[in-house]
């Protein structure tokens, strides 16, 4: 079965940083390129971040480029998203979800973050 | 960036019932079109891919339709447990979704 579990979410200040990890099983890791997309409070889902199976190609939306920086350890069978320079727009739960054939197949049960001062 | 447009934002329909969601591309997306269920404090669920293609274990009552811009997700027989909002995604270039259609109880 396959499973994909998130961490690190949390209540942070404006400028301020975490890292999200994402611990998979139930699937050969490395053959899958992963993803992560967030949905802000009551608002609808939005695409942040993926990377290639072997982790040599990252992809980043607009909004976050520059601040937030996927990784992946195909020996642990792990995502992470470094997430700085955080503002209030990033308050969001943030979702780990398997890229099967393009779309995202699988998801977690995500992770809040939550920026305020 | 392509930009996906749901409608209606709400549909009310009673159990039993038919229901039709549309979902318009700002250009074509060919069939790499994805509709995905999620309900309150859930993960979103992955339903349709390739526009027409039911994921595993999706109910036969569920099917999708379209390509280039135009795509629709029909649900023949609505049950309680389909009450719910319902995300179409493009994935051709990048992955952009819609705004999301609420399924209400009528």
């Amino acid at each position: 079965e396959v499973q994909l579990v998130e961490s690190g979410g949390g209540l942070v200040q404006p400028g301020g940083s975490l890292r999200l990890s994402c611990a998979a099983s139930g699937f050969t890791f490395n053959n899958y390129d992963m993803g992560w997309v967030r949905q802000a409070p009551g608002k609808g889902l939005e695409w942040v971040s993926a990377i290639s199976g072997s982790g040599g190609s990252t992809y980043y939306a607009d909004s976050v480029r520059g601040r937030f920086t996927i990784s992946r350890d195909n020996s642990k069978n792990t995502l992470s998203l470094q997430v700085d320079s955080l503002r209030a727009a990033d308050t969001a739960v943030y979702y780990c979800a398997r890229n099967g054939g393009g779309t995202f197949d699988y998801w977690g049960q995500g992770t809040l973050v939550t920026v305020s001062s | 960036e392509i930009v996906m447009t749901q409608s209606p934002a709400t549909l009310s329909v009673s159990p039993g019932e038919r229901a039709t969601l549309s979902c318009r591309a700002s250009q074509s997306v060919s069939s790499k079109l994805a509709w995905y269920q999620q309900k309150p404090g859930q993960a979103p669920r992955l339903l349709i891919y390739g526009a027409s293609t039911r994921a595993t274990g999706v109910p036969a009552r569920f099917s999708g339709s379209g390509s280039g811009t135009e795509f629709t997700l029909t649900i023949s027989s609505l049950q309680s447990e389909d009450f719910a909002v319902y995300y179409c995604q493009q994935y051709n270039k990048w992955w952009t979704f819609g705004q999301g259609t609420k399924v209400e109880i009528k």
